[in-house]
């Protein structure tokens, strides 16, 4: 069964600083999604990872996407209060076209 | 601005009430999702139609009925819901990718 672990699940950070988010699934996954939800609002799709090696960049944010060790990572970069919001990461099953297994979801404060 | 509408925003109905929420894309997309999200929890899945065929049905409640009219159109349909059914429910549509493509959702509340 697949399962989903996203830590941390609670982040609090000052303006400037860098972070990881990491992503980790229990089996076998080539697509992985990382998603974005502000306080009140829908989901908005930042990342798309199709690959082992997998890497993406959008603004401060990058993920990764390491396919043998089940793992994703989502680097912010010398934050901003604009980035301050809940992300998740998604993931594939192997035998689905549309199912996911969601991450807890990582609430993310930046501190000015 | 999302290319995935959904209607309305927000709907208050009693547990007797029978009511509809609606999802609209133009995308040419031919995966369409509903997903439910309770406060500070991830979505879940509800129902996926695939080419306009219902794919996917995770065990969803009878009081809760999916229709696709056509490519571009998701109904659900809510009949008889109880107060836990109160939450923000979520339409998506999806190209081959699997990235899913949000509405802004309809905030329910049951009495």
């Amino acid at each position: 069964e697949l399962k989903v672990e996203q830590n941390p699940l609670f982040l609090s950070m000052q303006e400037g600083k860098n972070y990881t988010i990491y992503c980790n699934y229990s089996t076998t996954s080539d697509r992985l999604y990382w998603y974005r939800q502000d306080p009140g609002k829908s989901l908005e799709s930042l990342f798309v990872l199709l690959s082992n090696g997998a890497v993406k960049q959008e603004g401060r944010l990058m993920a990764s996407l390491d396919t043998k060790a089940r793992l994703s990572t989502l680097h912010i970069t010398a934050a901003v209060h604009d980035l301050s919001a809940t992300y998740f990461c998604a993931v594939g099953k192997a035998d689905s076209n549309y199912q996911l297994i969601w991450g807890a979801g990582t609430k993310l404060i930046i501190k000015p | 601005d999302t290319e995935v509408t959904q209607t309305p925003k927000h709907l208050v109905m009693g547990m007797t009430n029978k009511k509809s929420l609606k999802c609209e894309q133009h995308m040419g997309h031919r995966a369409m999702y509903w997903y439910k999200q309770k406060a500070k929890k991830p979505p879940e899945l509800m129902f996926v139609y695939s080419y306009e065929k219902l794919s996917i049905n995770e065990s969803v409640p009878s009081r809760f009925s999916p229709e696709c009219p056509n490519s571009s159109l998701l109904n659900l349909h809510l009949h008889a819901l109880q107060p836990e059914d109160s939450a923000l429910y979520l339409c998506a549509s999806s190209p081959f990718t699997g990235e899913l493509f949000f509405g802004e959702g309809s905030r329910l509340t049951v009495l």
